[in-house]
């Protein structure tokens, strides 16, 4: 059972390019969250998606766009890297279908440098 | 202010001793609260879940305070593989299903 994955682990790029953190879970979760963490900061949410085919915007999503591509996946993308945007990146999943904060289960994350 | 707030440590524990440790967090109305481990350059991972009268897992002790707004967790008998980093988390009640992330507390398991 892998969990949560997600690809690439490591990527640079330089400022203006663009790139697809893609994210996936194999525990049937309907809501799928991507995160990033700085150094002495708590995790910030970028985007959620509550259910299959719905997205929604969380504490830090300019720069950003996602996709729930379908129940499993769901991907984030930079479409023009900023080096503000340098952070590990992890996406997360959990059971929830509303209410109240769940247990969310995190991938591996990527670390992404922008230079 | 921030919405959950965590001493940032390092708790340096001689092995086999107590170390406890607090974080506030700013919204009366949460009513989920956790604790995650993160170890160094890992994801974070569901340490346990804290209830209202307090629970115990194993050498693990989390307490809630809501008048006062804190949850604690105590570590007993600390091992070397207790080093980590503890992140306090709360929900962020009328956010659905957002949960509110502490910066973390890092603790140093000395032998």
């Amino acid at each position: 059972n892998a969990g949560v994955t997600q690809t690439p682990k490591f990527q640079v790029l330089k400022t203006g390019q663009s790139m697809t953190l893609q994210c996936a879970q194999d525990m049937n979760h309907n809501s799928m969250y991507w995160y990033r963490q700085d150094p002495g900061m708590g995790l910030r949410l970028i985007y959620y998606s509550a259910s299959e085919g719905t997205t929604d915007k969380g504490e830090v999503p300019n720069g950003y766009n996602v996709s729930r591509l379908n129940k499993r996946e769901f991907s984030l993308r930079l479409e023009s890297a900023a080096p503000s945007q340098t952070s590990v990146y992890f996406c997360a999943s959990s059971w929830t279908s509303g209410g109240a904060g769940e247990t969310q289960y995190f991938g591996p994350g990527t670390r992404l440098l922008v230079l | 202010r921030k919405e959950v707030e965590q001493d940032p440590g390092p708790f340096n524990v001689p092995e086999g001793a107590t170390v406890a440790f607090n974080c506030t967090y700013s919204n009366s109305a949460s009513q989920s609260f956790f604790w995650y481990r993160q170890d160094c350059r890992k994801e974070p991972k569901l340490l346990m879940s804290v209830y209202s009268s307090g629970n115990e897992d194993g050498r693990f002790t989390a307490q809630l305070n809501r008048a006062s707004q804190y949850i604690s967790l105590l570590i007993r008998d600390s091992k070397l593989s207790d080093s980590a980093t503890y992140l306090c988390v709360v929900d962020a009640r009328g956010s659905w299903g957002k949960l509110q992330f502490g910066a973390g507390t890092q603790v140093v398991v000395t032998p």
